[in-house]
């Protein structure tokens, strides 16, 4: 079993939809959470990052983390064509020296 | 103010050959990162460095696989005798600490 899993898609959606992009994963020590974006031919750059369980929300986006379950999610409300990227969900057990551990990451497409 | 930037940002080499790839943190970040995409794949932690302390090597795939940093400053990635294998994004990301990864735009390593 992998450390994260991730559906690959893609994902398509008309502009205005909401999407839920999800991750599991299996190590119960991990305690922080992120979100990337990707844009074709560019880094990821992070886009939310939560501790423990919660929710935390900046502005179209919600990022969900239900530790119970070992699941975490981004949801992107009224999405845009420029929301159109891969979404990776990254995880570490703590705050500082560690690499983290990616997911596959979810292709997301919008169209207009 | 300037991101993370890496050269070259495309390199094509021929199996057996060496090749160097160059990351230039965000000037002030006492950690830096490389990693590797494959096509389809999540990111792979390949080394960490974090100020002087002695570099975190182990997702270093084989011994054909070393790097360097110099202080807090300019880090090269060096791939001896590549193979197709190693065809790949090398990304490069650096850290003022916490979790908050800032990642370049990649190197696009193709092996013939």
């Amino acid at each position: 079993q992998k450390e994260v899993e991730q559906d690959p898609g893609p994902l398509s959606v008309p502009e205005g939809a909401i999407v839920s992009l999800n991750c599991t994963y299996s190590n119960s020590a991990f305690q922080y959470f992120m979100w990337y974006r990707q844009y074709s031919r560019k880094g990821p750059e992070l886009l939310m990052y939560t501790y423990s369980s919660g929710n935390k929300e900046d502005g179209r986006f919600t990022a969900q983390v239900d530790k119970s379950s070992k699941y975490i999610s981004l949801f992107i409300r009224d999405s845009q064509p420029s929301d159109s990227a891969t979404y990776l969900c990254a995880m570490s057990i703590n705050q500082a020296g560690t690499a983290l551990i990616f997911g596959k990451g979810t292709t997301l497409s919008v169209s207009s | 103010g300037a991101g993370v930037s890496q050269s070259p940002s495309n390199k094509v080499t021929e199996k057996g050959k060496d090749v160097e790839l160059r990351c230039d943190p965000i000037s002030g970040h006492t950690a830096l990162y490389w990693y590797r995409q494959r096509l389809g794949q999540g990111l792979e932690f390949l080394i960490y460095f974090q100020g002087n302390s002695a570099p975190d090597k182990s997702g270093l795939p084989s011994d054909r696989f070393s790097a360097e940093r110099t202080g807090e400053s300019v880090s090269t990635l060096t791939i001896q005798r590549t193979q197709q294998e190693d065809s790949a994004v090398y990304l490069c990301a650096s850290s003022p600490g916490l979790n908050t990864q800032y990642f370049g735009p990649g190197t696009r390593l193709t092996v013939l």
